[in-house]
């Protein structure tokens, strides 16, 4: 089975500090993907990667940055953590789309929670 | 651009009742479409999905069948049980040449089953 590990279950920063969240997926995944989920917007996705020290940005990576040295891993980087970063973080991974369509399912980790006081 | 709408929650009904969560979406191109839950503390995982138009995906008693017609993907299940209580969130995911296999998401529906 795959599995999605995450550094943290429950974090609580405040205002200003860096926060680094860390993300481990066991599998060799080419594709990892950084999501933020707040109520009544779904998962919103902040940066994601397609390989080793390869990145792009998602739909809103505003105030974040990504870094992906190791395949296996995946780290969101808070600069300088703000009240509105407050909020659920999920990883995933998955191998890259191929030809059958078969192989796209994203496989996620269980989450971190924010808080940013 | 693209883009998934749910049947806004929550949604709460009795064990044994009948389950559908509407799902329909806009996109270019011809799309993957997904159903994914997520369970209480947990992190999302696969429920079904189709690739093409008339595919059915089903799983654990969930369908859902691929609308290109009506740009739909409702997910439907005929007897819900209180496990089956989580947030269903449809997603879909652009021609694979292009996109890298990045999912648009719905907004999410939570579902709450009573005994």
């Amino acid at each position: 089975d795959v599995k999605v590990t995450q550094s943290s279950r429950y974090l609580v920063k405040r205002t200003g500090e860096k926060v680094f969240l860390e993300c481990v997926q066991d599998m060799d995944h080419e594709n990892m993907f950084w999501y933020r989920q707040d109520p009544g917007l779904g998962l919103r996705l902040i940066y994601f990667s397609y390989d080793v020290k390869m990145k792009e940005k998602g739909d809103i990576p505003e105030g974040y940055s990504v870094s992906r040295e190791k395949k296996e891993r995946f780290s969101l980087i808070l600069e300088s953590a703000s009240t509105n970063q407050t909020s659920m973080y999920l990883c995933a991974s998955s191998l890259p789309p191929r030809a059958e369509k078969l192989t796209d399912t994203q496989y996620f980790g269980p989450g971190t929670r924010l808080t940013v006081l | 651009g693209n883009s998934v709408t749910q049947m806004e929650g929550p949604v709460t009904l009795s064990e044994e009742a009948f389950l559908t969560i509407n799902c329909t979406y806009t996109a270019t191109g011809y799309p993957s479409l997904f159903w994914y839950v997520q369970y209480p503390g947990e992190g999302l995982q696969l429920l079904l999905k189709a690739t093409k138009a008339d595919d059915k995906g089903s799983n654990k008693g969930f369908e859902a069948t691929y609308r290109k017609e009506t740009t739909s993907f409702h997910l439907e299940k005929g007897s819900v049980q209180v496990s089956d209580s989580a947030v269903y969130f449809c997603a879909l995911n652009l021609d694979w040449g292009t996109s890298y296999g990045k999912l648009t998401f719905g907004q999410g529906t939570i579902l709450t089953v009573h005994p």
